[in-house]
């Protein structure tokens, strides 16, 4: 399974849009890209999912370049209420999915 | 609709003791997971079923854990002669199917404390 790097952890202000890039040099031909959000006490929840080049949604952006070797995860305006940890997973057929440390986002007021 | 529930929210066990934890699935939903997360680490992989059978169990970490779903909803994950180290939170999922793009549905977990 391709491994997955992200930042530790970011700070944003309200209102600003936040970009988390992830890389992923090893992605097999077949892998799909995800991105799951946890916050505190509650499991991890679908954010968005892509192939390449970009995938919108009401919640997200997910941006993926030709080479597919990152992908970066936007969110348009944060709120307080994003403030969460932020998973990007690489997987195909394989149906468990793998998880890293994730990204603390921490959205100040 | 609903979405995955688990029971009990909090179990809290000595050291020995059997403990038993439930997943209620989405309803429709074939595919069920279990992962369990520990302070500051990402979910990791413990087993998931297709309908009755387990698909892949490669992520238990040793025989004191066994999961069954034996009528293809509900699953429980049983652990014996509990370990400190089996602290930690058990999240269950469930998905439509087993199509790459299925989403996985996490419930809230179930927060277990070993003393």
């Amino acid at each position: 399974l391709a491994k997955t790097t992200q930042p530790i952890s970011m700070d944003s202000y309200e209102g600003q849009e936040v970009n988390i890039t992830c890389s992923h040099n090893n992605i097999a031909t077949n892998d799909y890209i995800t991105w799951y959000q946890q916050f505190p006490s509650q499991g991890p929840r679908f954010i968005i999912q892509g192939y390449k080049t970009k995938v919108t949604n009401e919640v997200a952006s997910l941006f993926i370049p030709a080479d597919r070797k990152s992908s970066t995860l936007s969110l348009p305006r944060v709120s307080l209420s994003d403030t969460a940890v932020y998973y990007c997973l690489v997987g195909g057929s394989a149906r468990q999915l793998t998880f890293g440390s994730g990204t603390q986002l921490t959205v100040l007021p | 609709g609903a979405g995955v529930s688990q029971t009990p929210s909090n179990k809290v066990t000595e050291k020995g003791k059997y403990v038993e934890l439930r997943c209620d699935p989405i309803s429709g939903h074939t595919a069920l997971y279990w992962y369990r997360q520990s302070l500051g680490q990402g979910p990791e992989f413990l087993i998931y079923f297709q309908g009755t059978g387990a698909a892949d169990d490669s992520g238990l970490p040793n025989d004191r854990f066994f999961a069954v779903r034996p009528e293809g909803s509900v699953s429980t994950l049983k652990i014996q002669r509990t370990e400190r180290g089996d602290s930690a939170v058990y999240l269950c999922a469930s998905s439509f199917g087993l199509a790459t793009l299925d989403t996985q549905y996490f419930g809230p977990g179930t927060r277990l404390t070993v003393l």
